[in-house]
């Protein structure tokens, strides 16, 4: 399982670090994903972090966000750097399980944490 | 990006009805899609990956079918706690995106 943690309230322009800790597998050896929902809104993914340590991100987010692993710790992070009020929603980390095809959907997610971008 | 298109939006039915959902993409995505659940302040869970291979631990009543760009979500005998948001999601290219939801109403 996993469990996300870092979320709150960031006034617009603002950094913040969401960190997901998982269990019972290493983010290391897995593929990791950041997906987001704003409030009353669909589902809306954000990053991927490859066990290659490849990375891709949304173009919504592409520039601002980043991704990263501690194998020390067993975690997956997301650091959110000029923070728009766009950006309000509830994160959900995830494993993701790459197809044949490349890409991935996602079997395992956390229950989210809450980013609320506001002055 | 690809478009996925879900129908109807809402859908209202019963205990014990069938229900199906529509997903459509709107390029060919041979049978790279995913189904997820999702009950209000919850994590979306995932049923069905393949396009039909249900997820271990969900129940058979669940099934999908479909490739190419027409796909469906098909649920036999509703049950109590079927009655929450489906999403598609496609993983056929760079970047994945997700249907907007149905919502599933008793």
């Amino acid at each position: 399982q996993v469990a996300e943690s870092g979320g709150g309230l960031i006034q617009p322009g603002g950094s913040l670090r969401l960190s997901c800790a998982a269990s019972g597998f290493l983010v290391t050896s897995n593929h990791m994903s950041w997906v987001r929902q704003a409030p009353g809104k669909g589902l809306e993914w954000v990053s991927v972090l490859y066990n290659s340590g490849t990375t891709y991100h949304a173009d919504s987010v592409k520039g601002r966000f980043a991704v990263s692993r501690d194998s020390s710790k067993n975690t997956f992070s997301l650091q959110m750097n000029s923070l728009r009020a766009e950006d309000t929603a509830v994160y959900f980390c995830a494993r993701a399980v790459r197809a044949a095809g490349g890409m991935f959907y996602m079997d395992v997610w956390g229950k989210g944490t809450t980013v609320t971008v506001s002055s | 990006d690809i478009q996925l298109s879900q129908s109807p939006p809402i859908v209202s039915a019963s205990l014990g009805d069938r229900v199906t959902i529509t997903c459509r993409a709107s390029q060919g995505i041979e049978m790279w899609l995913a189904w997820y659940q999702q009950k209000p302040g919850k994590a979306p869970k995932l049923l069905i990956s393949g396009a039909s291979a249900l997820e271990s631990g969900v129940p058979s009543r669940f099934s999908g079918s479909g490739s190419g760009t027409q796909f469906t979500l098909t649920i036999n005998s509703l049950q109590p706690d079927d009655f929450a948001t489906y999403y598609c999601q496609h993983y056929s290219t760079h970047p994945i995106t997700f249907g907007q939801g149905t919502r599933l109403d008793i």
